[in-house]
């Protein structure tokens, strides 16, 4: 069963919000939420993480629900460089601290002129 | 700031070679990790090393053999290459404690002919 679930694909123009939301019906308490994006030919960038609330920094928002069973990613006025897949994890700290992050299909996003 | 760097950058092989790749970082993390990506598809892990001689496997690692040499370094050893088969391999390290994100390295093509 897959611990994240994404849109498959999404479409913007340039300057436009864009928010990639992520579904973890199955979040256990101890597990942290992890956005990451790739670019061709790029291994992928960490964006933001969180555990539950909201989250800000330089590059983008994180919102994650009460019961912290979805998060959404927005991203403010995307630009074309901002075309990649972005990938929604979760994860357990645990003692072995960000050993196991496992990435799902995630969502490519594509931005028009 | 720090860098993690692959090489090679392209591999081709033939079928049933064993070849290695090899990953340097120098952020003095104490977690490496080696992933698997397909075109078109999320990262699967392979092995990762929690500190120096550490191995562990992951989900992927049948086929494959690791080696962490020293805190710096982390290889990988395909070892008999499938023919036709073609992926990038992708290096990352973290400080291995919470609120740490993971780094990547930009990858290493493979090629079996």
């Amino acid at each position: 069963l897959a611990k994240t679930t994404q849109p498959p694909s999404m479409e913007a123009y340039e300057g436009q919000e864009v928010n990639v939301s992520c579904s973890h019906t199955n979040i256990a308490t101890s597990e942290y939420i992890y956005w990451y994006r790739q670019v061709p030919h790029q291994g992928p960038q960490f964006i933001i993480q969180g555990y539950k609330d909201y989250v800000v920094n330089e590059v983008a928002s994180l919102f994650i629900s009460a019961d912290r069973k979805l998060s959404t990613l927005s991203l403010p006025w995307v630009s074309l460089r901002d075309a990649a897949v972005y990938y929604c994890i979760v994860t357990d700290r645990g003692n072995n601290a960000g050993a196991k992050l496992t990435f799902g299909g995630g969502t490519r996003l594509t931005v028009r002129p | 700031g720090g860098i993690i760097t692959q090489t090679p950058k392209f591999l081709i092989g033939q079928e049933g070679q064993k070849l290695t790749l090899k990953c340097q970082q120098n952020f003095n993390h104490d977690t490496m990790y080696w992933y698997r990506q397909d075109s078109g598809k999320g990262l699967r892990l392979i092995y990762y090393s929690i500190t120096e001689n550490d191995l562990q496997k992951g989900d992927l690692s049948e086929g494959y053999d690791a080696s962490r040499e020293k805190k710096s370094s982390f290889s990988l050893t395909v070892t008999s290459a499938q023919k036709n088969e073609m992926a990038v391999f992708l290096c990352a390290s973290s400080t291995g404690t919470a609120n740490s994100d993971y780094t990547f390295g930009s990858g290493t093509r493979l090629l079996v002919i």
